[in-house]
Parts: structure tokens; C-alpha cells; sequence
């Protein structure tokens, strides 16, 4: 069970958006930064988004990041079939003094 | 340019204590601010944080696993290590050592490496 909650799957066109959600809790996404990752099959995990909103070098803009209390959200838009991968936010929890992931969202362009 | 690489047995026993071994460059961990640890992944499951250790010798654990691991940084070598005790077939997983980024976010991942857990 992680401490972090996002749908197990969404799925949209290629070309068209889709967001996904991450919901956390007072002692973690309400006071400390969320970060994305995309991992993409057999590799390992990539930074898509850090402190909330911000898009590391090489990221396309197409990636986007937000927070609002205990929630944050990814969005995608101009899904392209190369996007399909799985999704996980993350955030430092400060009751546990760790951190912490969600339990990852597959996304399927279809 | 950070990379960061993982070593150690793809196989051990229930029972025995899994080695591994995170060897770094591009960073030093003697910088105000750097931080690495470890993540795992169990097959098709989810990312578990496992444990980090910093510039200042700082340790956080995952409280689940506290009682079983350890953490460990020469900066000479550039390596950190991780020692997990009483490995279970549950701790069948890819093992991943990760740079720590801005807003403690992970900037930078090694390829990972399996561990097995099987008599």
C-alpha cells in the first residue's frame, strides 16, 4: 500500500491530454515538494517534474506539473504512442522522515 | 555528466545479507546538499524508498525496513553502499541507487541491478 495514491490506469488518443492524479496528506504532498517520474518498460524511472512544476533540461514542455493542498497533478498533452510507459509522483513525508512514492499509474495511448 | 551504476549478487539466499554497492561520478558526496540512496522494485509492482545518506552523514530510512538496513559512503571512492539483512523471497526486486535533486526530488538514476531471493 503506498502512501501516495494515483489510478492504477488512464488512457487517451494520441494528440489528446490526459492528467494524472496523486493524493497524499498533510505530511507530505500539503507541505513538501512532488516530483513525476516516467519509467518507460524494462528501464529505469526518469524525472519528469520537480518541486511541483518545474521540468528538468530536455524535458518537453508538453510535460506539466501542478499542486493544490494535498494533491498535485501531471499533465500530457499531444500524447504520442512513445508516452506510454508508467507514471509515479513522489514526495518527502514528514512523519515518516522518508520518502515516499505512489503506486504508479500506467498510462496507454491508444 | 552524473552517472550512477549498481553492483552486486543477482542471487542470495532467505536468510542472508544482500551487498550492494551504488558507485557514482559527476558528484562528490562531501558537497553542501548531495544526497544518494537506494529504491527498489519488486516485478510489476510500484517504487519503494528505501534509504538515503548525505553530505553531512545524515541517514533517513524507510521505517518498515529500518531494523534491516544500512547505509554506508566512502568518498574516495565514490560509492555508497547498502547492506539488507535476513533477505526474504519478498525482497525479490530491482535495486536502484539515485542522486538527490532539487525539492528531494531524484534527478539522476542508476540502470538498477536484480536481486533474487531463492534457496
Amino acid at each position: 500500500q503506498s502512501v501516495l495514491t494515483q489510478p492504477p490506469s488512464v488512457s487517451a488518443a494520441p494528440g489528446q491530454k490526459v492528467t494524472i492524479s496523486c493524493s497524499g496528506s498533510s505530511s507530505n504532498i500539503a507541505i513538501n515538494y512532488v516530483s513525476w517520474y516516467q519509467q518507460l518498460p524494462g528501464r529505469a524511472p526518469k524525472l519528469l517534474i520537480y518541486e511541483n512544476n518545474k521540468r528538468p533540461s530536455g524535458i518537453p514542455d508538453r510535460f506539466s506539473g501542478s499542486k493544490s493542498g494535498t494533491s498535485a497533478t501531471l499533465g500530457i498533452t499531444g500524447l504520442q504512442t512513445g508516452d506510454e510507459a508508467d507514471y509515479y509522483c513522489g514526495s518527502w513525508d514528514k512523519s515518516l522522515s522518508a520518502g515516499v512514492f505512489g503506486g504508479g499509474t500506467k498510462l496507454t495511448v491508444l | 555528466q552524473i552517472t550512477l551504476k549498481e553492483s552486486g549478487p543477482t542471487l542470495v539466499k532467505p536468510t542472508q545479507t544482500l551487498t550492494l554497492t551504488c558507485t557514482f561520478s559527476g558528484f562528490s558526496l562531501i558537497t553542501r546538499g548531495v544526497g544518494v540512496g537506494w529504491i527498489r522494485q519488486p516485478p510489476g509492482k510500484a517504487l519503494e524508498w528505501l534509504i538515503f545518506i548525505y553530505w553531512d552523514d545524515d541517514e533517513r530510512y524507510s521505517p518498515s525496513l529500518k531494523n534491516r538496513l544500512t547505509i554506508t559512503k566512502d568518498t574516495s571512492k565514490n560509492q555508497v553502499v547498502l547492506t539488507m539483512t535476513n533477505m526474504d523471497p519478498v525482497d525479490t526486486a530491482t535495486y536502484y541507487c539515485a542522486h538527490r535533486g532539487n525539492g528531494d526530488s531524484l534527478d539522476y538514476w542508476g540502470q538498477g541491478t536484480l536481486v533474487i531471493v531463492s534457496s
